[in-house]
């Protein structure tokens, strides 16, 4: 069993539709979660940043951590064209090495 | 532009040749990471630096690997004798030590193809 497990799937939506995007893990060592976007052919950039189970709201994205059930996700309301890239989660622990998900590619349809 | 940077961004080479990737951090960043990402796969960690000292390997870093940050500040990924399977996206990050959250900040990545 891999540590970080997304459901690999493209994902098509209209735009202005809710993206729901989501990743479980194994590792209860993990301490720090992350959803980063990547645009083809750039490296990631950080989108969303928690520490502790609950909801971190910021302008069209939330991210939602449950510890309890290992399950992390990611909303984006009012999806835009712009929004239509590569999302990935992402988890370490109190080290510094990142476990990523395998991504989820979005594409918002105008 | 004061991103992390990384040069060459591709690089094609045949199987059995060697190959040197560079990665620049941000200036103030002590930390340096290396992930590889083959296509339709997250990154995977290979390394990483705090200032000169190479702190972790993952044991994906095969003995044809090597990384270096000689002065604490870029670094570079050498692949010996190239194979086929080394073909991916070569990202690079930097973050600093302290904070709670130590944000990673990736570099655009290397490409790599290997004939």
């Amino acid at each position: 069993q891999k540590e970080v497990e997304q459901d690999p799937g493209p994902l098509s939506v209209p735009e202005g539709a809710i993206v729901s995007l989501n990743c479980t893990y194994s590792n209860s060592a993990f301490q720090y979660f992350m959803w980063y976007r990547q645009y083809s052919r750039k490296g990631p950039e950080l989108l969303m940043y928690t520490y502790s189970s609950g909801n971190k709201e910021d302008g069209r994205f939330t991210a939602q951590v449950d510890k309890s059930s290992k399950y992390i996700s990611l909303f984006i309301r009012d999806s835009q064209p712009s929004d239509s890239a590569t999302y990935l989660c992402a988890m370490r622990d109190g080290n510094n090495r990142l476990a990523f998900g395998k991504g989820n590619q979005v594409v918002v349809i105008p | 532009d004061t991103g992390v940077s990384q040069d060459p961004r591709h690089k094609i080479t045949k199987r059995g040749q060697n190959v040197t990737f560079r990665c620049d951090p941000i200036s103030e960043h002590n930390r340096l990471y290396w992930y590889r990402q083959t296509l339709g796969q997250g990154p995977e960690f290979l390394t990483y630096f705090q200032n000169e000292a190479q702190l972790e390997k993952s044991r994906l870093l095969s003995d044809r690997f090597s990384a270096e940050r000689p002065k604490g500040s870029f670094s570079t990924l050498e692949i010996q004798r190239t194979e086929q399977g080394d073909s991916a996206m070569y990202l690079c990050a930097s973050s600093l030590s302290s904070g709670p959250y130590n944000e990673q900040f990736f570099g655009p990545g290397t490409r790599l193809t290997v004939l």
